[in-house]
């Protein structure tokens, strides 16, 4: 079936950089997309979302770009602190009642 | 304004028993989803309830597992006869509007041994 799935299983970043999270999907229908950023022990926390019927959308520290051409979606956080340390999954809404998420990247901020 | 609620956060169970989570949504919020989380892996759409009806739940096992929503408190994942590979995380959502504005709770850890 269809499927949300991420480029990268893990990525670390020094403190103070910029950080880019990329997702690939497959059903061009896929309307709407969001980010979600989850610590150990939580559960999935809301970050940025976006429509297909937008490139680009910025957030506090954080930028959602949609490539419909070759679906791809990228989440980049700016300016990455130790609390920026989590799995990070991108997730799709599939026939108007499914959140569909790929597998998750582990992001590690190193001090 | 409490968020979702899901109890209890961790659950073991010998395998053969039942296992029974509890989801109780955000206040105005009448949708509600519940997800699996295997280690390592993504979140997996198990069933999607509005009160007293179950709209999609085509990601729940054909057997043992079922879901419910009442009209009073609080919707309830249930498990019959766990199984080792029942052990998982499982999340409940909930939402104002159908797929839109999802809240979820902190899960529950069911380790079945």
């Amino acid at each position: 079936g269809e499927s949300v799935g991420l480029h990268l299983p893990t990525l670390s970043v020094q403190e103070g950089d910029n950080s880019i999270i990329n997702c690939a999907y497959s059903n061009s229908a896929s309307d709407y997309f969001i980010w979600y950023k989850q610590e150990s022990g939580k559960g999935p926390q809301f970050i940025i979302d976006i429509r297909s019927n937008m490139d680009k959308r910025q957030g506090q520290r954080v930028t959602v770009l949609l490539n419909k051409t070759v679906k791809h979606l990228s989440l980049q956080i700016a300016a990455t602190q130790p609390g920026d340390s989590a799995v990070y999954f991108c997730a799709e809404i599939q026939g108007a009642q499914k959140l569909v998420f790929g597998q998750g990247t582990r992001l590690t901020i190193n001090p | 304004n409490a968020g979702v609620m899901q109890n209890p956060r961790h659950l073991v169970r010998r395998r053969g028993q039942e296992a029974r989570l509890r989801c109780s949504p955000m206040k105005g919020h009448s949708h509600v989803y519940w997800y699996r989380q295997l280690p390592e892996e993504g979140l997996k759409f198990m069933v999607y309830l509005q009160k007293e009806n179950i709209i999609d739940e085509s990601g729940m096992p054909k057997e043992r597992f079922s879901a419910e929503f009442p009209k009073e408190g609080p919707s309830i994942l249930r498990i019959q006869q766990v199984v080792r590979g029942d052990s998982a995380a499982y999340f409940c959502a909930s939402s104002r509007e159908a797929n839109y504005g999802y809240t979820f709770g902190s899960g529950t850890r069911l380790t079945v041994v």
